[in-house]
């Protein structure tokens, strides 16, 4: 069964340093989503990327995170500085154009020191 | 800002007892409420898409409702087992239904099932 994966499944970080996280959406999906969700919080949604650039984003994502499909298959996060308050779980979704369902991967865990 | 609410936050069961949980969410711009069933470490699954006022959904044990007009939704687990100890997490997705739409969660139930 198609999958949505995630790398690294944990990552560290010092404060200031950037970070991308990856994600690899099911393949014949159009719609890519970021989410988050700090410790003891609800998950967060952060932006919505289709035809290639950013269709909906939220009030979190600032100028310090960015999105990007370099190639057919992959789809990254940036975060430029990381920030103590970056520590969280974030997800990676995908739908297919009909569907309302997203497909969510696994996760990464940033960890901002 | 959109609210999303759940309850309870957590929840202890014993194995075999049936349990239900609630799912909170505006009524207005109302077009989907979506369940999702997460185990750290894992993916979130879907359990759920519910569109429909009056929507009642079943996946084997679980089942769910939807009333839009009153903007809550439940999920019932029928005869617990332990491997249905997870967090449930609700999320609803509103607007024009527009691909590009972000869900907005819960905080989600805890789930425990005890042997």
């Amino acid at each position: 069964e198609p999958e949505v994966t995630q790398t690294p499944s944990h990552q560290v970080t010092q404060m200031g340093q950037e970070v991308i996280l990856r994600c690899v959406p099911i393949s014949n999906h159009l719609y890519f989503y970021w989410y988050r969700q700090i410790l003891g919080q609800k998950v967060e949604f952060l932006v919505s990327f289709y035809n290639n650039e950013i269709s909906e984003k939220s009030e979190i994502f600032d100028d310090q995170f960015s999105v990007e499909r370099p190639d057919g298959s992959n789809f990254t996060l940036k975060i430029r500085s990381t920030k103590l308050e970056d520590s969280a779980m974030y997800f990676c979704a995908s739908k297919s154009g009909r569907a309302i369902e997203q497909f969510f991967g696994p996760g990464t865990r940033l960890t901002v020191l | 800002i959109l609210n999303v609410e759940q309850s309870p936050q957590s929840l202890h069961v014993q194995e075999g007892d049936s349990t239900n949980f609630t799912c909170s969410f505006p009524s207005s711009n109302f077009y989907a409420l979506h369940w999702y069933r997460w185990e750290t470490a894992k993916s979130p699954e879907a359990l759920f898409v519910m569109t429909l006022n009056g929507d009642e959904k079943k996946k084997g044990r679980i089942s769910a409702t939807l009333n839009t007009k009153e903007g809550y939704s439940y999920l019932y687990i029928k005869g617990s087992q332990p491997e249905d100890s997870a967090t449930y997490l609700c999320a609803f997705f509103g607007g024009s239904g527009g691909g590009a739409d972000g869900l907005t969660f819960g905080k989600g139930t805890h789930l425990i099932i005890q042997p």
